[in-house]
């Protein structure tokens, strides 16, 4: 079963615009991932933010995670052409090894 | 740096045969994993491994197994291949900040 799950499925939003995605996931962890694709490409691991961290930046990134309610929010400010991908976040069981678990992805489409 | 390295990039297979996905890092990660990515599936973990000769199971394990002689290989092999098992695979290892992905391989199975 997978653990975290991004809403919206897919999201469209002009160039310049704010891009907000959201994860949920069903138990403790000890970090969560966010994850970008190209299209046919592999995934480029983003930021990772950990349970005890609340916000965390970088560059025009800015991902939230409230541990309470099980969520985490990946925001890319001034959207460009070159944002076009889709955005996956991955989770811990909350186990101490690395394993995680990924959703299926929210595609981003920035249009010109 | 290489980071993660896949081989082949493409496949193409007849139900039943066997193969072997190589996949190497040089950054001395001890976690490497598979996964394989269907098309509104996200990506799925197969197998993983925690250091030289420990292997785990994953979500869908089925129809693949692994090994982890040395802390640099973790190669994936398809005993009897199946058109179930047509997919895009990626390897992946993990260090301190996160993961790091191999550019994956796409395998057809006929």
């Amino acid at each position: 079963s997978q653990q975290g799950e991004e809403d919206p499925q897919a999201l469209s939003i002009q160039e310049g615009e704010n891009a907000t995605m959201n994860c949920s996931y069903k138990t403790s962890i000890n970090n969560l991932q966010w994850y970008r694709q190209n299209s046919g490409r592999g995934l480029v691991h983003l930021i990772l933010i950990r349970s005890n961290e609340r916000e965390k930046h970088s560059g025009r990134l800015r991902v939230t995670l409230d541990t309470s309610k099980k969520s985490s929010s990946l925001l890319i400010t001034a959207s460009r052409a070159a944002d076009t991908a889709s955005y996956f976040c991955a989770t811990d069981e909350g186990n101490r090894d690395d394993k995680i678990i990924f959703g299926k992805g929210t595609r981003l489409h920035i249009l010109p | 740096n290489a980071g993660v390295t896949q081989t082949p990039k493409f496949q193409v297979l007849k139900t039943g045969q066997s193969m072997t996905l190589q996949c190497a890092q040089d950054m001395n990660h001890e976690y490497m994993s598979w996964y394989r990515q269907d098309p509104g599936m996200g990506l799925r973990l197969i197998h993983y491994s925690v250091g030289a000769g420990i292997t785990d199971q994953g979500e869908v394990p089925n129809g693949y197994n692994v090994s982890r002689s040395t802390t640099e290989d973790f190669p994936l092999r398809l005993l009897s291949a199946a058109p179930s098992q047509t997919s895009v695979y990626f390897c992946a290892s993990s260090g301190f900040e996160g993961y790091t992905f191999g550019s994956g391989t796409r395998l057809t199975v006929v």
